[in-house]
């Protein structure tokens, strides 16, 4: 069976770099075409793909904050790692990871989120 | 990138009625790479559908997805009171991945 979960502050000052960190059971990222991807949903809003991170090293990341994400392996072999560097209000929201299904970008298995506040 | 239209909104529904909720792309979806999403409140998204009408595991025949190029249906053959939620579509053929805005299904 296959389990995520976000951890990481739930409050962040502006301009600061969130790290939240994603750790996962029931499948290993030495698997050929497994990945973790990272999604967003502000409150009440709609959900917005923000970065892939890929068992074969690669990386996908939305363009519109691809300068300020970094995505990696963490301390552990099921960690994933996600930063957005300078934060403000409008990065407010439930922070998700999920599973990608071996060659498909289909996100299959979701965390239960992180949500994180932006306020000074 | 792929702009992902849903339409209704809303939708204000019975237990028992049938319902076809639709996601309009703004451009081809490669190998019709579309997926359609289940959220309730304070829950995280559940898989309903992938590759435009492949059902996930576990997931109920009543849910029907079709559809192909731009334009996708996800079709709910008898309402069940756990249906009523926020349906998301979500094209992965073309980085970036992007979402619909997403429609509601409200009990009338």
């Amino acid at each position: 069976q296959i389990t995520l979960e976000e951890s990481g502050p739930s409050l962040v000052k502006p301009t600061q770099t969130l790290t939240l960190t994603c750790a996962f059971s029931g499948f290993s990222l030495t698997t050929t075409g497994v990945g973790v991807a990272w999604i967003r949903q502000p409150p009440g809003k709609a959900l917005e793909w923000l970065a892939l991170f890929s068992s074969d090293g690669s990386r996908h990341f939305n363009p519109s904050l691809e300068t300020r994400i970094t995505v990696s392996e963490g301390s552990s072999s099921n960690q994933v790692v996600f930063s957005l560097t300078h934060m403000d209000s409008e990065d407010s929201a439930t922070y998700y990871c999920a599973h990608r299904i071996p060659f498909l970008f289909v996100l299959d298995v979701w965390g239960r989120g992180a949500t994180v506040t932006v306020s000074s | 990138e792929v702009v992902l239209t849903q339409s209704p909104g809303t939708l204000s529904l019975s237990p028992g009625d049938r319902v076809t909720l639709s996601c309009r792309a703004s451009q081809r979806i490669i190998s019709n790479y579309l997926a359609w999403f289940q959220q309730k409140p304070g829950q995280s998204p559940t898989l309903l559908i992938y590759g435009a009408s492949t059902r996930a595991i576990d997931i109920s025949h009543r849910f029907i997805g079709s559809g192909s190029g731009t334009d996708f249906t996800l079709t709910i053959s008898r309402l069940e009171p756990e249906d009523f939620a926020v349906y998301y579509c979500q094209q992965y053929g073309t980085f970036p991945i992007t979402f619909g805005q997403g429609t509601r299904l409200d009990i009338k």
